[in-house]
Order: structure tokens, then sequence, then C-alpha cells
């Protein structure tokens, strides 16, 4: 079956410094990979997807298959980055992980 | 407000209630999911329609749960005989067929079970 991993449910980080969301799948073949992210009092919101190879409010997300990874970075933190971001895998359907509360302070 | 939009945005009702959750997906959307969410964890899927046709429901969709999308258009989901474990917030979502397509959500239903 499909799964993602996030392993972190909390990342802290001052503004300015570098941000890594990790991420993990379990699927074989070519998976289909997103990050969503959800700002305070927000709505669940794409943020990018990894066929579009694109760079979304300074993120980025490259998949290894070698490492079965697809984590999300950004080289400088904002404030207003804090967000809950889910990293989700699925064809017909999504399939979320867990969640990592990404807190940037000033 | 044109995105995906869900009624009631809270309901708190009495065990062993019945309760309808309502939603009405993007116009041009023709696949429609439904997710509940509880706390700390992420969206877990429940079922989903492409147009009328519900093609896949998950384990967690007990029979006490049912879900409709009559014209291919709105859906309903019912939860027959509410139970506390029940608590969550119910997530609608819609997008196009395609792959890798952007699935748009809803605000949400939080349902609570007292």
């Amino acid at each position: 079956a499909q799964r993602v991993t996030q392993p972190e449910k909390l990342l802290s980080v001052f503004k300015g410094a570098p941000v890594e969301l990790k991420c993990n799948y379990s699927y074989s073949g070519s998976p289909e990979l997103f990050w969503y992210v959800q700002y305070s009092r927000q709505r669940l919101q794409l943020l990018l997807r990894h066929i579009s190879r694109e760079s979304i409010k300074g993120f980025t997300a490259d998949l290894n298959k070698g490492e079965t990874s697809f984590h999300l970075k950004k080289p400088f933190a904002q404030e207003e980055d804090s967000a809950m971001y889910y990293c989700v895998t699925g064809f017909q359907k999504l399939v979320f992980g867990t969640g990592t509360r990404l807190l940037v302070s000033p | 407000d044109t995105g995906v939009s869900q009624d009631p945005r809270h309901k708190i009702t009495k065990r062993g209630q019945n309760v309808t959750f309502r939603c009405d997906p993007i116009s041009e959307h023709n696949r429609l999911y439904w997710y509940r969410q509880t706390l700390g964890q992420g969206p877990e899927f429940l079922t989903y329609f492409q147009n009328e046709a519900q093609l896949e429901k998950s384990r967690l969709l007990s029979d006490r749960f049912s879900a409709e999308r009559p014209k291919g258009s709105f859906s309903t989901l019912e939860i027959q005989r509410t139970e506390q474990g029940d608590s969550a917030m119910y997530l609608c979502a819609s997008s196009l067929p395609a792959v890798n397509t952007e699935a748009f959500f809803g605000q949400g239903t939080r349902l609570t079970v007292v």
C-alpha cells in the first residue's frame, strides 16, 4: 500500500535559517508525491508536486528514488512559513502523512 | 467564494444520534473525496466519487457511515448512531480526474459527539 512517513511532529527554527521537512515514501514504481500546507485558520492547499519540479514560495522538493525520500526544503525560512505541512502520495486518492508543524520564530 | 464548501462548519450531537454533512465541490470537478482528521493525525481517506459513482471506500468507513453523490454534484456523508470516537474534522475535497491534479479542500465540518 502507498504510505508516507514524516518523522518529525514539530520543527522549530529561527527566521533566516534553512528548513528541511523530511518525508519518506513506500511505493513501488513511479510515485505521485505532493506537499500540502495548512496555514492557521485556512484550508488545506497544495504547495507543490514532484512532477512539476517547481519552486513555490521558495520551497523545493526533490524526489530521491534511491532513498525513497521527498524532503521539502527552503534555504531561508520566513515567519509566514509557520504552518502544518503534509507529505502526500496517491494516484486515485491522496494518502497523507501525519504532518510536521513548522514554527519559524523571529 | 467559488471553492469547495461544507455545511455545517460545526456540529455537536449526542451519542446515538444521526448526523448528515454536505459538501458542494467546485462545479467542474467530477471527483469528490471525503477525509476524516483527528487531533495530531493527517487526514485519513474515507471514500471518493467520480461523478455519481462511489469508486472506493476505506475500511475506516464502517456500516454506520454512508456517502452519496446522487447527481454527481454535491455529496452527503451520513453517520448513524454516532459514537464518541466519531468526533473529528470531516474534510471534503474535489478535483479533476487527471493524474497529479490538485485536490481542493473545503474548510471541514467539525463533529463533536457528547
